[in-house]
């Protein structure tokens, strides 16, 4: 059964850093693409960024290029997303996601950008 | 990119009857070479991550009822439930895979009336 647990989320500051993790299990983690996709409060899915299996290809939405940094470590089976320069409106829930096109979702950490 | 579009936005339908959500993509999701439809449907309950329902356009995935189908090709697509039950109040969304960013349509809330 695919597992991924998202942690790391919580409050910051504008213009502050936030490093969420998720942790997966359950799959060969270094087989498959992996993503972040976010939903603000009260709002739909986005897709957010991706990851190939051995990292070599990045996607950005143009929203976050320039300010988050997907990454992972094949070896701890774990998926990373460094947010720095963070914005009022990058307040979401972000989930983790097994990625073969279709999505295998985690739970979800919430992140709050506010002053 | 290709961009999702939804209909209705939401919907309410009577226990026991038929729920039909609609999805179109501003461009074919279909790969002729593969004979596929990039292609899911997920639904989402308050409070909860999304659930994969369907991929490859009508591919259900494991444990989903059988009271849920999928079908459509190339840029239309529609959901259905058979017979609504309580349970299945929820929004929605399609999501293409076709092209990244793999946009998703901006949900269907589904209602008992």
């Amino acid at each position: 059964e695919v597992q991924l647990m998202e942690s790391g989320g919580g409050l910051v500051q504008p213009g502050g850093s936030l490093r969420l993790s998720c942790a997966a299990s359950g799959f060969s983690f270094s087989y498959y693409w992996m993503s972040w996709v976010r939903q603000a409060p009260g709002k739909g899915l986005e897709y957010m960024a991706t990851i190939k299996e051995d990292g070599s290809e990045k996607y950005y939405v143009d929203s976050v290029q320039g300010r988050f940094t997907i990454s992972r470590d094949n070896a701890k089976n774990s998926l990373y997303l460094q947010m720095d320069s963070l914005r009022a409106e990058d307040t979401a829930v972000y989930y983790c996601a097994r990625d073969s096109g279709y999505l295998h979702w985690g739970q979800g950490t919430l992140v709050t950008v506010s002053s | 990119d290709i961009v999702m579009t939804q209909s209705p936005d939401s919907l309410a339908v009577s226990l026991g009857e038929r729920a039909t959500i609609n999805c179109k993509s501003s461009q074919s999701v279909f790969y002729s070479s593969k004979n596929k439809n990039y292609l899911a449907w997920y639904q989402q309950k308050p409070g909860q991550p999304p659930k994969l329902l369907f991929y490859w356009a009508s591919t259900r995935e494991s444990g989903v009822p059988d009271r849920f189908s999928g079908s459509g090709s190339g840029t239309d697509f529609t959901l259905t439930i058979s017979s609504l039950q309580a349970e299945d109040v929820a929004v929605y969304y399609c999501q293409q895979y076709y092209l990244t960013p793999h946009n998703f349509g901006q949900g269907t809330k589904l209602e008992i009336k």
